[in-house]
């Protein structure tokens, strides 16, 4: 198993692009989430996804969009970027909503200028 | 939403002795808490699992402890190594359901030689 899979490592965004970071996982996992990591801010949830079809918001949604149209793949769509949005983001998934342990992607590190 | 206190100055022990990291949070308190371990570059990758009704939880060197009325879970790693340097996060479920989870900054530790 790859485990969670995300693309790409590093991306340098003009104020005002848009791009979508991709997410895909092989474990039949039916939750997965985006985190973005600020230093000092820890990890803040942007949106989740327990199952196909279904998504809600996390704790700093603005200025993202996450669809989920199967089981593997979580792509987080950034509108239109800010300097604001330059972070490293997180996707993880697990097995279902609940105690379970959450698998963590490498990460993304984003720059927008 | 729920509010996690992790000690955000860097933790520095001589090898050999047992490192020791605290979480303290506010507001309700969760069914289960989480351990993680981050290195530089990386994903978080899970650690242990405590549940509400478990007083401590043990893993090879790691051991976990869950007071819920101190609202505090405490992270115990004997015989440190060089090897255990890295950045150690809790996380807990927010009230309401498990959908969302909060993650603590992390507490980074560095075991000397």
């Amino acid at each position: 198993n790859a485990g969670v899979t995300q693309t790409p490592k590093f991306q340098v965004l003009k104020t005002g692009q848009s791009m979508t970071l991709q997410c895909a996982q092989d474990m039949n996992h039916e939750y997965m989430s985006w985190y973005r990591q600020d230093p000092g801010m820890g990890l803040r949830l942007i949106h989740y996804s327990v199952g196909a079809g279904i998504t809600d918001q996390g704790e700093v949604p603005n200025g993202y969009n996450v669809s989920r149209s199967t089981t593997e793949d979580f792509p987080l769509r950034l509108l239109s970027a800010a300097p604001s949005q330059t972070s490293v983001y997180f996707c993880a998934s697990s097995a279902r909503v609940g105690d379970y342990e959450q698998y963590f992607g490498p990460g993304t590190r984003l720059t927008v200028t | 939403s729920q509010k996690i206190e992790q000690n955000s100055e860097a933790l520095n022990i001589q090898e050999g002795k047992t490192a020791t990291l605290t979480c303290n949070y506010t507001n309700y308190s969760p069914a289960y808490l989480q351990w993680y371990r981050q290195d530089p570059g990386r994903g978080p990758v899970f650690l242990l699992l405590i549940r509400e009704n478990e007083k401590e939880k043990r893993k090879e060197r790691l051991k976990v402890t869950f007071d819920t009325t101190l609202k505090q879970s405490l992270f115990h790693i004997t015989a440190s190594q060089p090897a255990d340097s890295a950045t150690y996060l809790c996380a807990l479920p927010n009230s309401g359901g498990y959908q969302k989870v909060t993650f603590g900054t992390g507490t980074k530790l560095q075991v000397i030689p």
